[in-house]
């Protein structure tokens, strides 16, 4: 109930593309969708995040897509940089965060 | 501003020591949060402070861990008789308030040989 499943495991995605990135929840309560980056030997960063209430949420190349019914939500990031290879976490929260297992992504020039 | 600081960054210690992590969080931030990473995993719940109480410590895995934020500020986590499976990244997060985002800092990286 508690978990968040997050895919793919890895992404490669050339320069210029779109990377897209997928999670899904059980527990409806939660209330608080954020999306972090994480760079090697970091903690992770604060990038997007979401409350049920919206279906989307962009902030310039990021975008979240909300989606209730299925309990399902998303990030895409536009015209991908290699500035943007990092491990991406999804997470969910009423006020702890739960977060999905990470995806590597590799934007090659 | 100044975020989220956690000393030391790197700590070395021999199974069954005992070690102490320190968190500063953001000033002002009244939530205080600790996770466990471990590698190629995403961050374990283990404790959120609201102000000086423990609001939640459902993630620490046994009575070997316990963390303390006496004057609702600065927290440290301690770990009594480490363990090998100890050994992870423990990070702090604050935020300014329960539900509301929360910024990390850098982390420890504990290695117990």
């Amino acid at each position: 109930q508690q978990q968040v499943k997050q895919s793919p495991q890895s992404l490669i995605v050339q320069k210029g593309g779109i990377s897209i990135i997928n999670c899904a929840y059980e527990n409806t309560a939660f209330d608080y969708f954020p999306w972090y980056q994480q760079f090697p030997g970091k903690g992770p960063a604060l990038l997007i995040a979401i409350r049920p209430d919206v279906s989307e949420k962009k902030e310039g190349r990021f975008t979240i897509s909300f989606n209730k019914s299925a309990k399902q939500f998303s990030l895409h990031i536009m015209d991908s940089q290699p500035g943007d290879s990092a491990t991406y976490f999804c997470a969910a929260s009423t006020d702890k965060l739960i977060f999905g297992t990470g995806t590597r992504l590799q934007v090659f020039p | 501003g100044a975020g989220v600081s956690q000393t030391p960054s790197n700590k070395v210690t021999e199974k069954g020591k005992y070690v102490e992590l320190r968190c500063d969080p953001i000033s002002g931030h009244t939530a205080l949060y600790w996770y466990r990473q471990s590698l190629g995993q995403g961050p374990e719940f283990l404790i959120y402070f609201q102000g000086t109480g423990a609001a939640d410590d459902s993630g620490l895995p046994n009575d070997r861990f316990f963390a303390v934020r006496p004057e609702g500020s600065v927290s440290t986590l301690k770990i009594q008789r480490t363990e090998r499976g100890d050994s992870a990244v423990y990070l702090c997060a604050s935020s300014p308030g329960a539900h509301n985002e929360q910024f990390f800092g850098p982390g420890t990286r504990l290695t117990v040989l």
